[in-house]
């Protein structure tokens, strides 16, 4: 049971922004947001997590709404090696459960 | 980061055999892996969680007797596909938490297609 929702995909022009939500709108109190992709036929990336502020690394930045129902990764300069499949997921506990995420592809 | 390896990365058998899927953490030790399959188009579904030492604990819905798992020092844990069906042919995945806990680090992936 994914206690994530986000759009099955979405497409973005090479050196744009991506902006990717998520709705995690039952989200509990001890629960982080993590962010992983996967390109075809490979393990999944971790890419970014957080719990209530907005993080940022070399990858990647993750905006929390204040409420935490909500979330957005963002690319910053979007490549075409960055078209893979990006998961949001509410880790509870121990393991990590996947939703379907979202399918970005990155145009010329 | 922490490096997961998983061998092989694809392996093609006969109906009626058993494959065995390994998974290792290369630089630091994991008391609990997790195993999952992916069919094409689809998400990662989470098959069990393996915990060195003692048993594994599988999904609701995973046959513990065609999918045995052995996690029998902290840096290794097994899956094995008994008696595999074409209907096996998947991409299994394995994971194990970073020192913190915090990061799963994901292997590579094992395509398995069984003919």
């Amino acid at each position: 049971d994914a206690k994530t929702t986000q759009p099955p995909s979405m497409d973005c022009a090479e050196g744009r922004a991506a902006n990717l939500p998520c709705n995690h709108s039952t989200i509990s109190g001890n629960e982080y947001v993590y962010w992983y992709r996967q390109i075809h036929s490979q393990g999944p990336q971790y890419i970014i997590h957080g719990l209530k502020n907005n993080e940022t690394n070399e990858m990647a930045s993750l905006i929390i709404t204040e409420d935490r129902k909500s979330s957005t990764l963002i690319l910053p300069h979007a490549t075409l090696r960055d078209t893979a499949v990006y998961y949001c997921i509410v880790r509870d506990s121990n393991d990590m459960r996947f939703g379907a995420g979202t399918r970005l592809t990155v145009k010329p | 980061g922490a490096v997961v390896s998983q061998h092989p990365s694809w392996v093609i058998c006969k109906s009626g055999t058993s494959v065995k899927i390994e998974c290792r953490s290369l630089d630091f030790q994991a008391t609990t892996m997790f195993w999952y399959r992916q069919f094409p188009k689809q998400s990662l579904m989470l098959m069990a969680t393996s915990n060195e030492g003692s048993k594994a604990t599988y999904e609701q819905g995973v046959e513990k007797d065609k999918f045995l798992i052995n996690h029998a020092s902290l840096t290794l844990s097994t899956l094995t596909v008994t008696s595999a069906h074409p209907e096996d042919s998947s991409f299994y995945i394995c994971s194990a938490p970073g020192v913190s806990g915090e990061k799963l680090f994901f292997g590579s992936g094992t395509q398995l297609s069984v003919l």
